[in-house]
C-alpha cells in the first residue's frame, strides 16, 4: 500500500514571496504518477500539476514547480510569485501508473495562507 | 470543461436515517469516485466505479453503499445515517483511459447527521 505524508499542517507567506510545501511518499512501485491538487476556500478541488515517476525532469505550470527527488520519495511543491489567489489547502496525492483504473493516495494536505 | 455536480452542497440528517448523496458528470467518464474530507485525515476514498453496476471498495467503506446504475451517475447512500458519518463527501471522476488520469471534483456536499 502506499502512503503520502504532509508534515506541514498549515503555512503562511507574504504576498510576492515564493513558498515550498513538502511532499513525501512510501512505496515499493517503480512506474506511477504525483499530483498536487488545490482547494481553494470555495471547496472545489482542481489540479496544479502532475509529475511522472518516469520523468527526471521537474513538471512547472507557470508560477507553480515541482521538485521531484525519486530515490528520497519526495515531491515538494513551489510557488513563485505568491498572489492572494493561492491561499488554499493543497494536496499532495499518488497513482500507480496503470491501463486506467486505479486510485489516488492522498496526504493529509498543508493549509498555505497568503498574507497581503 | 468537465462538469462534476453534486445534488446538495449541505445537507442536515438525523441519526438512524438514510441518506443518499448524487453525484453527476457530463463527459463520459470512466471512473467515478466517492470521497470523505476530514480535518487532519485528507481525502479517504469509500467507493470507486470504473463501470456501470460495477463498484469497488476504497480505504473506508464501512457504513456506506453505492449505486451506479448509469455511467454519468454515482449514488453514496448511508443506509443509516450516524454522528460519526458527519463529514464533507466529494464526488469525482476521471477519463479511466490514457495516461493522465486527472480526476475532476464536484464541489462536495457537507454533511451533518444529528
Amino acid at each position: 500500500a502506499q502512503t503520502v505524508t504532509q508534515s506541514q499542517p498549515e503555512m503562511s507567506v507574504q504576498e510576492a514571496e515564493t513558498v515550498t510545501l513538502s511532499c513525501t511518499y512510501d512505496t515499493s512501485e517503480n512506474n506511477y504518477y504525483l499530483f498536487w491538487y488545490k482547494q481553494p476556500p470555495s471547496r472545489q478541488m482542481i489540479l496544479v500539476i502532475r509529475q511522472e515517476a518516469y520523468k527526471q525532469q521537474n513538471a512547472t505550470e507557470n508560477r507553480f514547480s515541482v521538485n521531484f527527488q525519486k530515490a528520497a520519495k519526495s515531491f515538494s511543491l513551489k510557488i513563485s510569485d505568491s498572489q492572494l489567489g493561492d491561499t488554499a489547502m493543497y494536496f499532495c496525492a499518488f497513482m500507480k501508473r496503470n491501463f486506467g483504473n486505479e486510485k489516488l493516495t492522498f496526504g493529509t494536505g498543508t493549509r498555505l495562507t497568503i498574507i497581503p | 470543461d468537465v462538469k462534476v455536480t453534486q445534488s446538495s452542497r449541505y445537507l442536515v440528517k438525523r441519526t438512524g436515517e438514510k441518506v443518499f448523496l448524487e453525484c453527476v458528470q457530463d463527459m463520459d467518464h470512466e471512473n467515478m469516485f466517492w470521497y470523505r474530507q476530514d480535518p487532519g485525515l485528507g481525502l479517504r476514498l469509500i467507493y470507486f466505479s470504473y463501470d456501470v453496476k460495477m463498484k469497488e471498495k476504497g480505504d473506508i467503506p464501512e457504513g456506506y453503499s453505492v449505486s451506479r446504475e448509469k455511467k454519468e451517475r454515482f449514488s453514496l447512500i448511508l443506509e443509516s445515517a450516524s454522528t460519526n458519518q458527519t463529514s464533507m463527501y466529494l464526488c469525482a471522476s476521471d477519463t479511466g483511459v490514457g495516461s493522465y488520469n486527472e480526476q475532476f471534483f464536484g464541489p462536495g456536499t457537507r454533511l451533518t447527521v444529528l
